[in-house]
This record gives structure tokens, sequence and C-alpha cells, in this order.
């Protein structure tokens, strides 16, 4: 089952920022947050991962919370190529053929950008 | 560079038959992975290879689904006898590592008809 509880859909301004919530009450010491998303008919797409720091790439920016229970992900400028279903994770870190490196993912959220 | 790729794109084929679906990881990625996806839902982990070998496949639903990656590189998703249930798009990812993120392709249309 997945670790992560995350709203169904959410819908965002064109030019706003997109700011998509992730619960992960149970997560461990050792998990990492990751976020992938998915674009009509195309494959996922990974996006960020952090442990315990916020972090930012070219993408978007994570936050998480200082008791890592929870965790936002922030598209700042959100465009219509955005419209997507955004998946958040929680996956062990790396352990030599760990069996828990396999992505279990959730229902996501269903990301709506309105023009 | 390239990233991953999948072939065919779309399969269809009866009820009974064998079907193979081969998946391309992006150039020295050593993990390998394949996922299923119903429609609505999300993808589902099947198998991951660690180099040739499968390190965990407990998510093959069961007997009739079977992989290979006998070079480390190219793999091959078998599935015999396949059944109506079996229709999904099935993914295939890679990683640099295990525990890497993972990077995926457009994935295999498969309808059992």
């Amino acid at each position: 089952d997945a670790k992560t509880t995350q709203p169904t859909s959410m819908d965002c301004a064109e030019g706003r920022a997109a700011n998509l919530p992730c619960n992960h009450s149970t997560i461990s010491g050792n998990e990492y947050v990751y976020w992938y998303r998915q674009i009509h008919s195309q494959g996922p797409q990974y996006i960020i991962h952090g442990l315990k720091n916020n972090e930012t790439n070219e993408m978007a920016s994570l936050i998480i919370t200082e008791d890592r229970k929870s965790s936002t992900l922030i598209l700042p400028h959100a465009t219509l190529r955005d419209t997507a279903v955004y998946y958040c994770i929680v996956r062990p870190t790396r352990g030599v053929y760990s069996s828990a490196s396999k992505i279990i993912f959730g229902s996501g959220t269903r990301l709506s950008i309105r023009p | 560079g390239a990233g991953v790729s999948q072939t065919p794109s779309n399969k269809v084929t009866e009820k009974g038959k064998y079907v193979e679906l081969r998946c391309d990881p992006i150039s020295g990625h050593t993990a390998l992975y394949w996922y299923r996806q119903s429609l609505g839902q999300g993808p589902e982990f099947l198998i991951y290879f660690q180099g040739t070998g499968a390190a965990d496949d407990s998510g093959l639903p069961n007997d009739r689904f079977f992989a290979v990656r006998p070079e480390g590189s190219v793999s091959t998703l078998k599935i015999q006898r396949t059944e109506r249930g079996d229709s999904a798009v099935y993914l295939c990812a890679s990683s640099f590592q295990q525990g890497r993120e993972q990077y995926f392709g457009p994935g295999t249309r498969l309808t059992v008809t």
C-alpha cells in the first residue's frame, strides 16, 4: 500500500504557483520523499526528491516539514503543460539489492491548469 | 541523450496468445524495472533487475508472466496464455543505480481481445 495521502484533484490558474500537498505521517528516518508526474498517455516523469532539507531544481521546489510528516511540491509558474497526475512517494535510501527500490505509486493528485 | 524506449507502442492480441514486450533502457543504467498500469490507476510494480538478475519479482501476478535481461541491458517481458485482464499499459523504467531516480519509457499498451 502507498504510504502517502494526497488530494484527489486540484486546479490552478496558469502563471500562478501550484502547491501540491502530501501527507506521509508514517515516514521512517531512512526514507526519501520523491515526486513524479504523469502527463496523459506518457510514462511517469521524475521531478524531485529530498530527505530532510528543502530542495529546488529547474522543474520545482520541494518543501518538507521539520517533522517530515508532510511535504509540498511547488510549481512556481504553472503552465498548461503542467496538467498531469502528480505522485508523492516515499522510498528507503539506497541499499545493496534492496527489494525496496521499487516505487509504490498511490492514486496521485490530478492537477488541472486553467488558462 | 536517448531515453528509455519500448516496443511495440501498441499490441493487440487474442486471448490465449503469447506476447513479448521489449524495453531498451538508458545506456549505462544498471537497474531496470517493469510496471503495469490499468486505466485510472497508478503504476504497479512487477519486477526489478539489477544487471542480468531479477532482484525482486514479487510483483509478477502469476507464472504466466516472465521477464529476462540476458546481457544486462535490453529486457523482455513475456506473457503466456494472455487473458483479457492482462490488458493494461506496461511501463519500463531504468535507473543509474538501484534506489536512484527512475526514468520511464512511454509504455506498451496491451489489449487482449
